[in-house]
């Protein structure tokens, strides 16, 4: 089955500057990538996602960015904001019928 | 449009105790999903449903049961509640097809004293 990890677990960067998390995946076959952000106390929402037939796709100060060869993809947060404090989850997904799996998060702090 | 609703929202069971959780979605997804959430382990898949009727395991199965008797319901039940069962519990569903993301619940946080 899949495996997803995901690195690094926390990241403290200062608001204005970059956040880059990165996750790898074991099965090949997989090829659909979302990200998730989780709040303190809060469901966690879908934020941006990307299938295998793309190599990047961007959404205003949020990119990601997908490796197939390597079997890597990527978060990048451009200009943070506190309100980008959160914690952030990779998942990938193998094939129809099975569920994502879910990388351990990251826990993003953005000082002001 | 109310998405995924859980209910309850909070729970304090004492050891041994049974009880069941509740996840409604009203978006007519085939997919529902049982996550659990600790520190530091993520979410992990607890049991998973691919269309009414059906159910199957996940990663940490063992202590559970579910039960998807209609498509928009997806029944969690503890029979016997364990301290280590203490997490915050998320319901998830999704459309069919594999490049569709999950609907997350707002949570159920479970203690078991």
């Amino acid at each position: 089955g899949e495996n997803v990890e995901q690195h690094p677990s926390t990241l403290s960067v200062q608001e204005g500057d970059s956040a880059v998390i990165k996750c790898t995946y074991s099965d090949s076959a997989s090829n659909y990538f979302p990200w998730y952000k989780q709040e303190l106390g809060k469901r966690p929402q879908l934020i941006i996602d990307i299938r295998s037939n793309v190599g990047e796709k961007k959404d205003q100060r949020i990119a990601v960015t997908l490796n197939k060869t390597a079997k890597h993809f990527s978060l990048h947060i451009t200009e943070t904001q506190p309100e980008d404090s959160a914690v952030y989850f990779c998942a990938a997904r193998d094939s129809g019928n099975t569920p994502l799996v879910f990388g351990k998060g990251t826990r993003l702090s953005v000082i002001a | 449009n109310a998405g995924v609703t859980q209910t309850p929202k909070f729970r304090v069971l004492k050891t041994g105790q049974s009880m069941t959780l509740l996840c409604a979605q009203d978006m007519n997804h085939e997919y529902m999903y049982w996550y659990r959430q600790d520190p530091g382990m993520g979410l992990r898949l607890i049991h998973y449903s691919v269309g009414e009727g059906t159910t199957a395991k996940g990663e940490v199965p063992d202590g559970y049961n579910v039960s998807r008797l209609k498509k928009q319901n997806f029944l969690l039940g503890l029979e016997s509640a364990a301290p280590s069962q203490t997490s915050v519990y998320f319901c998830a569903s999704s459309a069919y097809g594999r490049e569709y993301g999950y609907t997350f619940g707002s949570g159920t946080r479970l203690t078991v004293v």
